[in-house]
């Protein structure tokens, strides 16, 4: 059973600030990691997608590596935003998809 | 492209009624789509998957006589509360598989309040 750890659980920085979020997974035969932004009271907004084959996926700010043989991806953000603040999460497809239980980000202006 | 829309996207009904909940994928086929319930900063708990034309698979621990769902058409699953009790208020999300990939998209979300 795939089991899937984010690390912090929350976080909070001053505006500008680059930010650090770790996913780590217990099974490292994956198709792809995704990495999805929440906010409050909304659903889910996908924002990489890494496939097993790639190392890393880069989208404006955000950039994501993959490193399927230890089980860890990694999501960077430079220069943060007041409107960054959300809760990140990671997910990784088994026959379900398996979710952490997300980093909550603060970033202060 | 790839976007997933639910409607309502907030109901509120009363203890004994049921609710039914869509989910569409407006813009691709999804053979498989999802069900999650999401409780107050908690992440999101799976219900359900359902195939387009078959039965929905539910995850250990939730009522399948309760939670009813149908995948009719590659782009629409909906659910059904029935019987629907305060406890059964949340924030329903479902999801949709694209059709030949694993990438998920998620709705909107649906906030459920039972009285």
């Amino acid at each position: 059973k795939q089991e899937v750890t984010q690390i912090p659980a929350a976080l909070s920085v001053p505006e500008g600030e680059n930010l650090v979020l770790n996913c780590s997974f217990t099974d490292s035969a994956i198709y792809n990691l995704q990495w999805f932004r929440q906010d409050p009271g909304k659903g889910l907004t996908s924002l990489l997608l890494i496939q097993s084959s790639q190392r890393e996926q880069t989208s404006g700010r955000l950039n994501a590596s993959l490193d399927k043989s230890s089980g860890r991806s990694t999501l960077y953000i430079a220069a943060s935003q007041p409107g960054d603040s959300a809760t990140y999460l990671c997910a990784v497809p088994d026959y379900k998809l398996s979710f952490g239980a997300g980093t909550t980000v603060t970033v202060r202006a | 492209g790839a976007v997933v829309s639910q409607h309502p996207s907030r109901v509120i009904c009363k203890s004994g009624t049921s609710v039914k909940i869509e989910c569409r994928s407006l813009d691709f086929q999804a053979t498989t789509m999802f069900w999650y319930r999401q409780f107050p900063k908690q992440s999101l708990m799976l219900m359900a998957t359902s195939n387009e034309g078959s039965k929905a698979t539910y995850e250990q621990g939730v009522e399948k006589d309760k939670f009813l769902i149908n995948h009719a058409s590659l782009t629409l699953s909906t659910l059904t509360v029935t019987s629907a009790h305060p406890e059964d208020s949340s924030f329903y999300i479902c999801s949709a598989d694209r059709e030949g990939t694993y990438e998920q998209y998620f709705g909107p979300g649906t906030r459920l309040t039972v009285t």
